[in-house]
């Protein structure tokens, strides 16, 4: 099945730094991918939709210029968190839409990075 | 506007037992509706979905879910519950006029004790 990874799984930065997270599908392009984060015992908030070669669709409320999304290649998208502050502090998961059909996608989840801002 | 809603945030199962995670829906035209289990600290997996055809849709794990249209309905079953189920359930519908777009409903925790 098709298998979407996130590195790294956690992190720890400081306050004011930033920190990128990768996300990659190992066996099937995306040109779709999708940055979601979770705050504890809570669903996902989308916060941006990743377009291979074109600029990432923002949330509404979502920082762009915070959370800044690269999807340079069809297996390959990253988020930085520029300048981060505790409240950052979350579990970002991204996604994958995977075609199974004409018509039809799954997504498929990458594990997810803690990130833990001191 | 294309939701979910999951009304209970926990749900309590002796292992065994049937167990059953509800879920309604909301949406203009026909609904693709997605079942998802998150385990602490990972992403989502998959279970299953509905598109179109049967409506009991068999899945991962030996879960099944039955769509039903005049209660707009997608409940999560399973006929006997494992420990190693218990997990946090979602349920998402496809966007209708951004099939790249999903929503999710707000999860239910699953406890199935021994």
């Amino acid at each position: 099945g098709a298998v979407v990874s996130q590195h790294p799984s956690w992190v720890i930065c400081k306050s004011g730094t930033s920190v990128k997270i990768e996300c990659r599908s190992l066996d099937f392009q995306a040109t779709t991918m999708f940055w979601y984060r979770q705050f504890p015992k809570q669903s996902l908030m989308l916060m941006a939709t990743s377009n291979e070669g074109s600029k990432a669709t923002y949330e509404q409320g979502v920082e762009k210029d915070k959370f800044l999304i690269n999807h340079a290649s069809l297996t390959l998208s990253t988020l930085t968190v520029t300048s981060a502050h505790p409240e950052d502090s979350s579990f970002y998961i991204c996604s994958a839409n995977y075609l199974t059909g004409t018509d039809s996608y799954e997504q498929y989840f990458g594990p997810g990075t803690r990130l833990t801002v001191t | 506007a294309q939701s979910v809603a999951q009304p209970e945030d926990q749900v309590n199962v002796a292992e065994g037992n049937p167990l059953t995670v509800k879920c309604t829906y909301s949406v203009s035209g026909n609904p693709y509706l997605f079942w998802y289990v998150q385990y602490p600290n990972r992403g989502l997996q998959f279970l299953l979905k509905y598109i179109t055809g049967d409506n009991l849709v068999k899945g991962s794990y030996g879960f099944e879910a039955e769509f039903n249209k005049s209660q707009t309905s997608f409940h999560l079953k399973k006929p006997s519950a494992l420990v190693s189920d218990s997990a946090l359930y979602f349920c998402a519908v496809r966007g209708l006029y951004n099939f790249n777009k999903f929503y999710f409903g707000s999860g239910t925790k699953l406890n199935v004790k021994p």
